[in-house]
């Protein structure tokens, strides 16, 4: 059975700092997922991550991938206020299969 | 604009009541699926259905039904055999000709059973 485990799943933070989301799953996966929750909204997607190594970033957002540790980081740089959310990871068991997620990372990020 | 749709937004059951949930998409994805989210929790995987006429449970399918009649469509009924179904449920797509399956969101019903 895949498990995804979060950590932390909840998160205050100080603009301007930096801090770093883990993701560790159970089994092997080829894709893993990040995705972001504002508060009663859907899903947004933010990264698609495929191979070891792998490594994305969008604007104060970097991901990365390492499939032999099974662990997935998502790191923010000089956090700003409107980042505050629920990120979420997910993986996937394989071809167009649904996805498991992890708990979610509340993250509240205070001026 | 292309997209998913779901409908209703807001959704109330009486004990005892089957309750259809709808999910359109224009995206001409192939696969699509339902997904329950319950407070401060991540999504769990209900049904999800990888072509037209054929579908496959997920990991919580106990007391939910789809069909799979159209590309576009792809319906959830959330039967009275469902014992706690007051929920935010989240439909989505993607599509097997992309190498990232990506999956986009519609924007969800919240079910509230009264």
């Amino acid at each position: 059975e895949l498990k995804v485990e979060q950590n932390p799943l909840f998160l205050s933070m100080q603009e301007g700092k930096n801090y770093t989301i883990y993701c560790n799953y159970s089994t092997t996966s080829d894709r893993l997922y990040w995705y972001r929750q504002d508060p009663g909204k859907s899903l947004e997607s933010l990264f698609v991550l495929l191979s070891n190594g792998a490594v994305k970033q969008e604007g104060r957002l970097m991901a990365s991938l390492d499939t032999k540790a099974r662990l997935s980081t998502l790191h923010i740089t000089a956090a700003v206020h409107d980042l505050s959310a629920t990120y979420f990871c997910a993986v996937s068991g394989g071809g167009a299969d649904g996805l498991t997620f992890g708990k979610g990372t509340h993250l509240i990020i205070q001026p | 604009d292309g997209g998913i749709t779901q409908s209703p937004k807001y959704l109330f059951r009486k004990e005892g009541q089957n309750v259809t949930l709808s999910c359109e998409q224009n995206l001409n994805h192939d696969a699509m699926y339902w997904y329950r989210q319950d407070p401060g929790q991540g999504l769990r995987l209900i049904y999800y259905s990888q072509i037209v006429n054929d579908f496959q449970k997920g990991d919580i399918a106990e007391g939910y039904s789809v069909s799979r009649e159209k590309k576009e469509s792809f319906p959830l009924t959330v039967t009275s055999a469902q014992k706690n179904p007051t929920a935010f449920y989240l439909c989505a797509s993607s599509s097997p000709g992309q190498v990232e399956y990506q999956q986009f969101f519609g924007p969800g019903t919240r079910l509230t059973v009264l």
